[in-house]
């Protein structure tokens, strides 16, 4: 069966730095794959998708990159701030094609 | 423009009582969504309606209802309330299924005991 992977541990960085977030899936190809960021006692809001024909998205500071050979996702923060902290989950397409399937999330803490 | 909203924010029940969570969205999206999310498990999908008066099952349907009443409101029942059921409700909706943008409701906080 499909399986998303995240890193469950939180990642601390100082600010600044670039932040790397990690997505694997497998046991299948998505044809497309999605950055959600979640606020604590808030719901997911989207930042970007990204195609299978695609190999990186950009949107100002962040950066997502899919590796259909990998099977994975990297999500980048670049000049990362103390504002970027939060959790970010990874939703690839479910490998039925209609929905999406969300990763265990990897919190993000960017100390100043 | 509210977006996607949700009541009640917060909700304590008994075993076996029952109550239903409700969902609204303004942005004239045909796909609405409920998940719950646990600790360390990610958003797990409930059920799903892909346009108005259709609703399917998703990952984890067991001791869950739903109705789309209208292409606006989607609603959640727990007919007998199990402490499985303690989670953190999200509804969502999406112009469609498929490769689309899902805009998230702020969730209900359910603890059953």
């Amino acid at each position: 069966s499909q399986k998303i992977e995240q890193n469950s541990e939180a990642l601390n960085i100082q600010e600044g730095k670039t932040a790397t977030l990690t997505c694997n899936y497998t046991n299948y190809s998505p044809a497309y794959l999605q950055w959600y960021r979640q606020d604590p006692g808030r719901g997911p809001v989207f930042l970007l998708l990204i195609r299978e024909n695609e190999k990186e998205k950009r949107k100002e500071r962040l950066k997502v990159t899919f590796d259909t050979t990998l099977k994975q996702s990297l999500f980048h923060i670049t000049a990362s701030q103390p504002a970027d902290s939060a959790t970010y989950l990874c939703a690839p397409e479910d490998n039925a094609g209609n929905m999406l399937t969300f990763g265990g999330g990897t919190r993000l803490m960017v100390k100043p | 423009n509210a977006g996607v909203t949700q009541t009640p924010k917060f909700q304590v029940l008994k075993t076996g009582q029952s109550m239903t969570l409700q969902c609204a969205q303004d942005m004239n999206h045909n796909s609405m969504y409920w998940y719950r999310q646990d600790p360390g498990m990610g958003l797990r999908l409930i059920y799903y309606s892909a346009s108005e008066g259709t609703t399917d099952k998703g990952e984890v349907p067991n001791g869950y209802n739903v109705s789309r009443l209208n292409k606006r409101e989607f609603s959640l029942r727990l007919e007998s309330a199990a402490p499985s059921q303690t989670s953190v409700y999200f509804c969502a909706s999406s112009a469609r299924l498929g490769a689309e943008t899902q805009y998230f409701g702020p969730g209900t906080r359910l603890l059953v005991l």
